[in-house]
């Protein structure tokens, strides 16, 4: 039973236009929202999060959107650049479960120069 | 600030034997957290702990699995018996109490043949 679905296994984009990543949930207890970005051979790295009381968070070039009614979130790369060439999980929480997180399965983003 | 530490990097063991996995917290951070990654997926919580004590592991596999957190800094994760399933990167993640971020180590990639 997965929780946390990320459909796309991979995504190209051309370097300079915007790259769009999704993930659907399926728990409407989740109240907290995050993307890792994953280099080979390194561990996760946080990227950007989103609490459930807001629909939207940027950090530079970095963007997630949060549809609550949906269950869906997205993070958007504007210009994307070679060097955003990973693999981005997202994430969810739930205060009711220790904080813990739950992820999907990655989405594989190649950036073209 | 030193990040998560794991060691080490990579190991190659054959079936049915033992391996341990050790972990390095950044400093300060109570919660320490497993998990699996098997190729393709995202990481998967095996253990938390939450300074010296066991919050969740209810997804450990206790037959083979172990797992301990003395003086609630240092962890170590060992498997006795190995099967070929077990082969995967182990990440090693910690958090300072309050917000939902992890922060993860470099990770451990086991083969077992």
């Amino acid at each position: 039973d997965q929780q946390v679905k990320q459909n796309s296994p991979s995504l190209s984009v051309q370097e300079g236009r915007i790259s769009i990543l999704n993930c659907d949930y399926t728990n409407s207890m989740f109240d907290y929202f995050l993307w890792y970005k994953k280099y080979p051979a390194e561990g996760p790295t946080f990227l950007i999060s989103i609490s459930s009381i807001k629909d939207k968070n940027e950090d530079g070039r970095f963007t997630v959107f949060l549809n609550k009614s949906a269950k869906h979130l997205s993070l958007h790369i504007v210009p994307s650049q070679p060097g955003d060439s990973a693999v981005y999980f997202c994430a969810v929480g739930s205060s009711g479960s220790a904080r813990q997180l739950t992820f999907g399965s990655g989405t594989q983003l190649t950036v073209l120069p | 600030e030193a990040g998560v530490a794991q060691s080490p990097r990579y190991k190659i063991i054959e079936k049915r034997q033992s391996v341990a996995f050790w972990c390095n917290p950044i400093s300060g951070h109570a919660t320490l957290y497993w998990y699996q990654q098997i190729l393709g997926q995202g990481p998967k919580l095996l253990i938390q702990f939450q300074n010296n004590g066991v919050v969740d592991d209810s997804q450990l596999p206790k037959d083979r699995f172990s797992a301990e957190r003395l003086k609630g800094v240092d962890s170590t994760l060992k498997i006795q018996p190995a099967k070929l399933e077990d082969s995967a990167v182990y990440l090693c993640a910690s958090r300072l109490g309050g917000p939902y971020e992890q922060y993860f180590g470099p990770g451990t990639r086991l083969t077992v043949t």
